[in-house]
């Protein structure tokens, strides 16, 4: 199994709604990550889970939390969402934690999330 | 960290012809990696590069790392319509990657 699933596909959520994103993984890789994707822009790095601890959040709102249950599971938890949040959410896994430059990353398809 | 400079922002070819994307960095950098990311996809690792003049090709596709790790490029050769997309270069920042703007390829048949 080489590949990073995400659901959902499409999450419409209000600003008052709490929802959540997964993502699954199943090749042994211990680092994950979360990614914002605005449309024509590059993959806006989140957060980062080595070995399922965080190790880098970059400086992402509150609104937004992140969770690692197991090695092969990563959640993003969605609470008082704006509507500058929609974008496209992508989560990724590397073979080796954070620290190591030298890890090609498996991207899931994305979960494309509108803010109403 | 590290922030790696992408150009162009665009590029509209007509099919056949040749693509270049370029990537700089005002450091030395460890390795850089490229990505693919085709309209309404997810990005897809294509390839990394470690040593300083480093030359990889895959099929149409060339990747070089310069001598002095701190630039690279990706050159297609003969376009195909396949090759719409948008290419990432990719650096280390701190513990993680980085980013380039991208290059948005489009292809006229």
């Amino acid at each position: 199994d080489t590949e990073v699933t995400q659901t959902p596909k499409h999450l419409v959520m209000g600003m008052t709604n709490k929802k959540s994103l997964k993502c699954e993984q199943h090749m042994g890789h211990r680092a994950m990550y979360w990614y914002k994707q605005k449309a024509k822009k590059p993959p806006e790095l989140m957060f980062v889970y080595s070995y399922e601890k965080l190790s880098i959040n970059e400086s992402v709102p509150s609104r937004f939390s992140p969770e690692c249950p197991n090695s092969s599971l990563l959640n993003l938890h969605l609470h008082a969402l704006q509507p500058e949040d929609s974008a496209l959410y992508l989560c990724a896994s590397s073979l080796q934690g954070s620290g190591s430059s030298y890890n090609e990353q498996f991207f899931g398809p994305g979960t494309r999330l509108t803010v109403l | 960290g590290q922030q790696v400079m992408q150009i162009p922002q665009y590029q509209h070819v007509q099919e056949g012809e040749d693509f270049t994307t370029y990537c700089n960095s005002s450091t030395t950098l460890s390795n850089i990696q490229w990505y693919k990311q085709r309209p309404g996809g997810h990005p897809v690792f294509l390839i990394q590069l470690v040593k300083s003049g480093e030359v990889k090709k895959q099929k149409r596709l060339t990747f070089q790392f310069g001598e002095a790790k701190k630039n690279s490029s990706l050159h297609i050769t003969a376009t195909q319509t396949t090759d719409v997309g948008t290419y990432f270069c990719a650096g280390p920042g701190n513990n993680d990657m980085r980013f380039g703007a991208g290059t948005r390829l489009t292809v006229k048949p």
